[in-house]
């Protein structure tokens, strides 16, 4: 059973487009992360959010906590195929367990 | 920094025998290393935390006398899948925590294990 539900689980997508994913859980995280993992490696952190309602920027990415601290999205402006990868969320519970979602396999065709 | 390495990278062994993995943190002390299974396509399994010099804590579901994990330092935490089978095989990625605390893990770039 997975506690954090990413959407979609797969994207395909032409170069320019933009793209929101999804996290969400029942559970009320301590703070959620986001990660992009390229095939055969380990997952690389991207942003931590911590305060419901938070919004942060990181280029063309922009990510949000939802109020309830219970989800969050990632939503991508003008995508690129460096943006190919596999998208992560990562709730934290109780400051130290952390739990990772579904996972959103995107690509970015040119 | 931050760097979090594993050994190996990748490994193939018959069915029956044991695998060890190493997870170091080179440049930090990790007071508390995850382990993780990441099965293809499929998003990453927490298997159990391991806290430095105490037992590490399974994940339900995790048999824990099939996946002995050592923590023996601040740097060095290992992972042996005994008597491994062919539905064992994945991908294991660790990660690390440092010692001041925070909510940041540094991942290893993973072991990818093969069992014929």
């Amino acid at each position: 059973t997975q506690l954090l539900e990413q959407s979609p689980q797969f994207l395909s997508i032409q170069e320019g487009e933009n793209l929101t994913v999804y996290c969400n859980s029942s559970s009320v995280f301590s703070s959620l992360q986001w990660y992009r993992q390229e095939p055969g490696e380990g997952p690389v952190l991207l942003v931590t959010v911590v305060t419901g309602g938070e919004v942060k920027k990181l280029k063309r990415l922009t990510f949000q906590f939802g109020d309830a601290r219970k989800d969050s999205s990632l939503h991508i402006t003008a995508a690129q195929p460096g943006d190919t990868g596999l998208y992560l969320c990562a709730g934290i519970y109780n400051f130290n367990k952390f739990y990772f979602g579904s996972g959103t396999k995107l690509n970015v065709k040119p | 920094g931050a760097v979090v390495s594993q050994h190996p990278s990748w490994v193939i062994c018959k069915s029956g025998t044991s695998v060890k993995i190493e997870c170091r943190s080179l440049d930090f002390q990790a007071t508390t290393m995850f382990w993780y299974r990441q099965f293809p396509k499929q998003s990453l399994m927490l298997m159990a935390t391991s806290n430095e010099g105490s037992k590490a804590t399974y994940e339900q579901g995790v048999e824990k006398d099939k996946f002995l994990i050592n923590h023996a330092s601040l740097t060095l935490s290992t992972l042996t899948v005994t008597s491994a089978h062919p539905e064992d095989s994945s991908f294991y990625i660790c990660s690390a925590s440092r010692a001041s605390g925070g909510y940041e893990q540094f991942f290893g770039p993973g072991t990818r294990l093969t069992v014929l």
